[in-house]
């Protein structure tokens, strides 16, 4: 069982660039969420989604797309890629959107770098 | 959504049990107390969660206040491997976001 998977771990991009990061779980979950990580800070909500066709905008949106067209996947991309989005980016995974006793399981983070 | 209160940072001797505290004094009566922690180089993991009672288990202890406004996470014996920013965060029913705040940093001294 492989969890919740993120690809690529690093990434380094040009300013104005675009690139996707991808996540996939195995795990039949209704809820995923991207998560951004500043050096030394916690953790920001970027997006999430509740299930395959719905998504919406948590804490940070702002120069960040989502979709989700199927239960597996929530990729996210970066349109015109700045060096203030140089963060650790996190997917999260949980079963079902709305049980707040069910926990998050999360992939190992993709470190992206904009020059 | 409900906010949270952790210090910084906090030092605990090998072998010895850890208190972490987290303050939620603006917490709901359905809201539910989960704790993650980040170890190095790592996304965060699950270690508890609890509504009114104190709960166990493999990893840790969650002891509730009687008016649910504060909660500790207890390690009871601290090793090495378990220095890692601890982060407390409430769920509240029908809501679909975990906010999480900057955490405690526990540093495990040998």
């Amino acid at each position: 069982n492989a969890g919740v998977t993120q690809t690529p771990k690093f990434q380094v991009l040009k300013t104005g660039q675009s690139m996707t990061l991808q996540c996939a779980q195995d795990m039949n979950h209704e809820y995923m969420s991207w998560y951004r990580q500043d050096p030394g800070m916690g953790l920001r909500l970027i997006h999430y989604s509740v299930g395959a066709g719905i998504t919406d905008q948590g804490e940070v949106p702002n120069g960040y797309n989502v979709s989700r067209s199927t239960t597996e996947d929530f990729p996210l991309r970066l349109l015109s890629a700045a060096p203030s989005q140089t963060s650790v980016y996190f997917c999260a995974s949980r079963g079902t959107a709305l049980n707040p006793a069910e926990k998050l399981f999360f992939g190992s983070g993709t470190q992206l770098s904009v020059l | 959504d409900a906010k949270t209160t952790q210090p910084n940072s906090m030092e605990s001797n090998e072998e010895e049990p850890v208190h972490l505290p987290c303050n939620h004094s603006t917490i709901s009566g359905t809201d539910y107390i989960h704790w993650y922690r980040q170890l190095p180089s790592q996304g965060p993991e699950y270690v508890i969660h609890g509504l009114t009672s104190n709960v166990n288990n493999r990893m840790a202890s969650l002891a509730i206040a009687e008016d649910r406004k504060s909660s500790t996470l207890i390690l009871h014996r601290a090793t090495l491997r378990d220095a890692a920013v601890y982060y407390c965060i409430l769920r509240a029913p029908g809501t679909y976001k975990y906010i999480f705040g900057t955490g405690t940093r526990l540093k495990v001294l040998a």
